[in-house]
């Protein structure tokens, strides 16, 4: 079946670095655009990135432009996301999810992954 | 910035009709998604293009979409429906990606 699994989440202290995968199986990976949603303890969804199927186009959120790297290797059925000069507000788990795309060129987001947390404390 | 404008908790009894709405500016252009949420789990699609429903989701869950407003309805709640749901569209633009605040669903 249809599966994507985090990974590379931990504690991190402020201004460091962390990589995170995900990791899919049980499709054609190379087909489908792929996003970052993450979320808070207690707090509701935020759209972090995505990448087109082939890593043609990216686009991220303002609030970590020029700090995350969305990117993916098709060769390994691998997303990542760089994050680099992390801030106490990126703590969150991170969700990668598959693109689903509408006649329209409207997207959203399915399946999801289960989550991998990212703690960015001193 | 865009927003879409969830109530933040339903509260009905098992068996009732529950409706969750979203308000948004962008709605009459833009295509609503609902997600379902459960209590330590990632979310889940249940309804996506305003009114279609995944493979899987059950038949109880339905969406509609008239004006800036789309809502979520769940006719004959269980309580396993219990959980966060989640609004999702883009602005008018196309550039932001947005969900709503969320709504808590109480079965009981």
């Amino acid at each position: 079946q249809e599966q994507l699994v985090e990974s590379g989440g931990g504690v991190v202290q402020p201004g460091g670095s962390l990589r995170l995968s995900c990791a899919a199986s049980g499709f054609t990976f190379s087909n489908f655009g792929m996003h970052w949603v993450r979320q808070a303890p207690g707090k509701g969804l935020e759209w972090v990135a995505v990448i087109w199927y082939d890593g043609t186009k990216k686009y991220h959120r303002d609030s970590v432009k020029g700090r995350f790297t969305i990117s993916r290797d098709n060769s390994k059925n691998t997303l990542y996301l760089e994050m680099n000069s992390l801030r106490v507000e990126d703590t969150a788990t991170y969700y990668c999810a598959r693109d689903k795309t509408s006649t329209t060129g409207e997207s959203c987001f399915d399946p999801w992954g289960q989550g991998t947390l990212v703690t960015v404390s001193s | 910035s865009y927003e879409l404008t969830q109530p933040p908790s339903v509260s009905v009894s098992p068996g009732q009709t529950a409706r969750i709405t979203c308000s948004g500016d962008a709605l009459p252009k833009k295509y609503a998604y609902w997600y379902q949420q459960k209590s330590g789990q990632a979310p889940v699609l249940v309804i996506y293009e305003d009114i279609k429903r995944p493979s899987g989701i059950p038949e109880r869950f339905s969406g509609s979409s008239s004006g800036a407003m789309a809502t979520l309805t769940i006719s004959g709640a269980q309580v396993e429906d219990e959980g966060v749901y989640y609004c999702y569209s883009i602005d008018s633009d196309g550039l932001h990606r947005v969900f709503g605040g969320g709504t808590q669903l109480t079965v009981l």
